[in-house]
């Protein structure tokens, strides 16, 4: 079982770029979150996605943040027109089902840290 | 606003000494309270969780925490540290949004030989 497989592990952009972070759930996971950890900050949760679904968006960023989880492939963190501010560690996390005990069986990746220059 | 507080935010530690990093929770509800660990370069980890029940969580590599209710506490505690407990750790909870983690600023802890 390979786990919570991220890429790139490290991400330079320069401001106005895209940034574009995937992530490939643990076999049989259909359930993927994001959060992102901002220097001496500790995670903040941004988005809960099933499968071709957005189940919680409510710590996402309104502008330039998107991200999406299809039927096939991984799911990509798209963040559009990069600023300073946008540099961070960005780790998802999975689990095979929804709810309270999902956090019982939450499997994270090692993160990809995105630095914008 | 529900929050994680960790107030020891660098740790040092020779081997062998005794461990507790303090983590406070604010929400008064049913608790969902976890320790998780990174060690450098690697994924979080589950240490421990509490749900219920005993007080006292055993969690692996001799990690234990204790919930205490009146104190809105979930302190992390290893008897005897070893170096290669050398890592960054986080306390969390669930509370009441069973989407979502909401994570303290993490301790990192160095153990010194």
């Amino acid at each position: 079982n390979a786990g919570v497989m991220q890429n790139p592990r490290h991400l330079v952009r320069r401001r106005g770029q895209e940034a574009r972070l995937r992530c490939s759930p643990m076999k049989g996971h259909s359930h993927v979150y994001w959060y992102r950890q901002l220097p001496e900050e500790g995670l903040k949760f941004m988005v809960y996605l099933q499968k071709e679904n957005i189940i919680d968006e409510s710590g996402m960023p309104k502008e330039r943040f998107s991200a999406e989880f299809p039927k096939e492939g991984p799911s990509i963190l798209r963040i559009q027109q990069v600023v300073r501010g946008d540099s961070a560690a960005y780790f998802c996390a999975s689990s095979p089902v929804r709810g309270s005990l999902s956090n019982e069986k939450l499997f994270f990746g090692s993160g990809t840290q995105l630095s914008v220059l | 606003a529900q929050s994680v507080s960790q107030h020891n935010h660098h740790v040092i530690l020779s081997e062998a000494a005794s461990l507790e990093l303090g983590c406070n929770y604010s929400y008064g509800g049913t608790v969902n309270l976890f320790w998780y660990v990174q060690y450098p370069g690697q994924h979080l980890q589950l240490l421990l969780k509490y749900f219920s029940g005993d007080p006292l969580v055993k969690g692996i590599k001799g990690f234990e925490a204790e919930f205490i209710k009146s104190k809105f506490s979930f302190n992390l505690r290893k008897p005897s540290v070893q170096w290669s407990d050398t890592a960054e750790y986080f306390c969390a909870d669930n509370t009441g949004t069973a989407s979502k983690l909401t994570f303290g600023t993490g301790t990192r802890l160095q153990v010194t030989l």
